[in-house]
């Protein structure tokens, strides 16, 4: 059973094209979170969300929007792709993302991230 | 420190080698500290959570300890097995809303 499973694992696309990525969690986990690794592998927080409400939101531009129609789901709709937007994207999710849930149910659980590639 | 750091960026050593790498961060602020074990073509996964000044972890042969007052932590592993081959990463939480800073990890290469 995967626990966080996100689709498609690759996607190659055309600058200026519109694509979305989808993220589903079967924890029960309140938090998800999308992650960018960039050219030097290097992993940034995007966006997360607590049950359905946005609760991080770090400078990312606004070509990216996160969607969550539930609390087990977080998609990631990327309007006119630019070629700087490739890179490998990571979904994760937690059981707590607030500060109240205690730090142990901060451990977050990440899918196998999907590979963008934009020409 | 203003950033998460990791030490070395690569490390290479022998089968049976024990060995162990930093990882630094602002002190101010500090809520946890989380290491990860990232293998090639996988995803990141959680070894450890550590919130107290002196708090030590271990899960078989792979350890931890916390110094919150200096911000590092060292990730110790005995007996390295090829297995043990990963990108080994650090966050850091300031208690905000579970944002993981993360290093820029440390790679480690066991051979035979």
């Amino acid at each position: 059973d995967t626990a966080v499973s996100q689709t498609p694992k690759y996607l190659v696309t055309q600058m200026g094209n519109d694509k979305s990525i989808k993220c589903e969690q079967n924890l029960g986990h309140d938090t998800m979170y999308w992650y960018k690794q960039d050219s030097k592998k290097f992993l940034k927080i995007m966006f997360s969300y607590n049950n359905k409400e946005l609760i991080i939101n770090e400078t990312v531009p606004n070509r990216f929007s996160p969607k969550s129609p539930d609390k087990a789901h977080l998609n990631l709709h990327i309007n006119s792709l630019e070629l700087g937007d490739s890179a490998v994207y990571f979904c994760a999710s937690s059981q707590d993302g607030s500060v109240a849930g205690g730090r142990d149910q901060e451990t977050q659980y990440f899918g196998p991230g999907t590979r963008l590639l934009v020409l | 420190i203003l950033n998460v750091e990791q030490s070395p960026q690569s490390l290479h050593v022998q089968e049976g080698d024990s060995t162990n790498f930093t990882c630094s961060f602002p002190s101010s602020n500090f809520y946890a500290l989380h290491w990860y074990r990232w293998e090639t073509a996988k995803s990141p996964e959680a070894l450890f959570v550590m919130t107290l000044n002196g708090d030590e972890k271990k899960k078989g042969r792979i350890s931890a300890t916390l110094n919150t007052k200096e911000g590092y932590s060292y990730l110790y592993i005995k007996g390295s097995q090829p297995e043990d081959s990963a990108t080994y990463l650090c966050a850091r939480t300031t208690g905000t809303a579970s944002k993981l800073t993360f290093g820029t990890g440390t790679r480690l290469q066991v051979t035979l």
